[in-house]
């Protein structure tokens, strides 16, 4: 079966750090793109950040970039977050996403993990 | 930045067509996705590069692109098809993926 797993996620104190990981399982993680995306409650989808299979093209959303990290580990089908310089506003749930390529969208999904940035 | 605009909520009688809008400058040059989510649920892709449905969404679930605006259809809605729906492009201008801000599909 084809999985997801998040995990990293608590309560952090504003200006903390924190790192979310991704698990895969059921597929050849060393060839898919993967993305983070997130949900503040109550709100809508936020794009995070984007890594290429290799790990060699990476973006991110203009909210997060110099304060966040997104790495991977092809040989453990692992995806990660390092997350800097916490803000209130980084409060939300956390989902890493397959991403085909192309013109496929993002057809995998993990579960997510909630991050709470709060004094 | 590119901007996606979608409607706050739709609403529909079981049985009905629901059309939920997604409108973009030139929208219709770029590949667009559609996720669906349900209350405390992780989203689901249930339409990509336009009009294509990944293997399990029913044929209800259709896309069109053209223009400013792409549109998800959903056909015969069920009571089952409530949920938030979610449009996505990705912005090659800014090497961004962009979300539309969701539309609250409401089956009366």
């Amino acid at each position: 079966e084809v999985q997801l797993v998040e995990s990293g996620g608590g309560l952090v104190q504003p200006g903390r750090s924190l790192r979310l990981s991704c698990s895969a399982s059921g597929f050849t993680f060393s060839t898919y793109s993967m993305n983070w995306v997130r949900q503040a409650p109550g709100k809508g989808l936020e794009w995070v950040s984007y890594i290429s299979s290799s790990g060699s093209t990476i973006y991110y959303a203009d909210s997060v970039k110099g304060r966040f990290t997104i790495s991977r580990d092809n040989a453990k089908s692992s995806l990660f977050l390092q997350m800097n310089s916490l803000r209130d506003e980084d409060t939300a749930v956390y989902y890493c996403a397959r991403d085909p390529g192309g013109k496929n969208g993002m057809d995998v999904w993990g579960q997510g993990t909630t991050v709470t940035v709060s004094s | 930045s590119y901007v996606l605009t979608q409607p706050p909520s739709v609403s529909v009688a079981p049985g009905q067509t629901a059309r939920i809008t997604c409108g973009g400058n030139n929208i219709g040059t770029k590949s667009v996705h559609w996720y669906q989510q349900k209350p405390g649920q992780a989203p689901v892709l249930v339409v990509y590069d336009d009009s294509d449905r990944p293997s399990g969404i029913p044929e209800r679930f259709s896309g069109s692109n053209s223009g400013n605006t792409a549109t998800l259809t959903i056909s015969r809605v069920e009571v089952g098809d409530e949920a938030d729906y979610y449009c996505q492009v990705w912005d090659s201008s800014s090497d961004h993926v962009v979300f539309g801000g969701g539309t609250k599909l409401t089956v009366l």
